[in-house]
């Protein structure tokens, strides 16, 4: 069974920084791209980065460009996201997600995991 | 970039009826890259069609989608009550992928 567990959310100030971890199990975590989706308070979901299978690739939104980073390590089922310069605006659940396709990265997602929540505010 | 607009907001149905959820898309999705997801309060959401058509596994058969180009809809039939939640399409073509707004399916 998939599962995967976000953490390293926190109350952070505007202009701090965090990195959030996605460990994932259940299935063979280099053979799939992963994304991270966020969820504001009350609100839809928006499309942050997605990171190739072998890592080399990735794709940012342009509201994160510059400030998030995306990374995997794929020696210990690890998914991360670097975030910095944060703002009020970031405030928001933060899924794990991973690819629907084992042989591309599709950008669709069939397992997500619970989430984590960061606060920006002073 | 693609935008996808949801129709309605909310919807306000019985347990055992049936409903189409709207998702128009600006422009042409590509090779119908178009998922759904539900998302029920205080949960993740979860994939319920791929590929405009095709149901995720563990799906029941009562959820059917369709569409291609830019006009996409997800049907419901006999809704029961663990159906009620949110309901998000999603492009995922392209970069930026882009999430609808959402509808709301609400038990009358």
């Amino acid at each position: 069974e998939v599962h995967l567990v976000e953490s390293g959310g926190d109350l952070v100030q505007p202009g701090g920084s965090l990195r959030l971890s996605c460990a994932a199990s259940g299935f063979i975590f280099k053979q799939y791209a992963m994304t991270w989706v966020r969820q504001a308070p009350g609100k839809g979901l928006e499309w942050v980065s997605t990171i190739s299978r072998d890592g080399r690739d990735t794709y940012d939104a342009d509201s994160v460009k510059g400030r998030f980073t995306i990374s995997r390590d794929n020696s210990n089922n690890t998914l991360y996201l670097q975030v910095n310069s944060l703002r009020a605006e970031d405030t928001a659940v933060y899924y794990c997600a991973k690819d629907l396709a084992s042989t591309m990265t599709s950008f669709g997602s069939d397992h997500w995991g619970q989430g984590t929540l960061v606060t920006v505010s002073s | 970039e693609i935008v996808l607009t949801q129709s309605p907001g909310t919807l306000s149905v019985s347990p055992g009826e049936s409903v189409t959820l709207s998702c128009r898309a600006s422009q042409s999705v590509s090779s119908s890259f178009l998922a759904w997801y539900q998302q029920r309060p205080g949960q993740a959401p979860r994939l319920i069609i791929f590929g405009a058509s095709f149901r995720a596994t563990g799906i029941s058969d009562r959820f059917s989608g369709s569409g291609s180009g830019t006009d996409f809809t997800l049907t419901i039939s006999r809704l029961e009550p663990q159906d009620f939640a949110v309901y998000y399409c999603q492009q995922y073509g392209s970069t930026p992928v882009i999430f609808g707004q959402g509808t709301r399916l609400e038990i009358k």
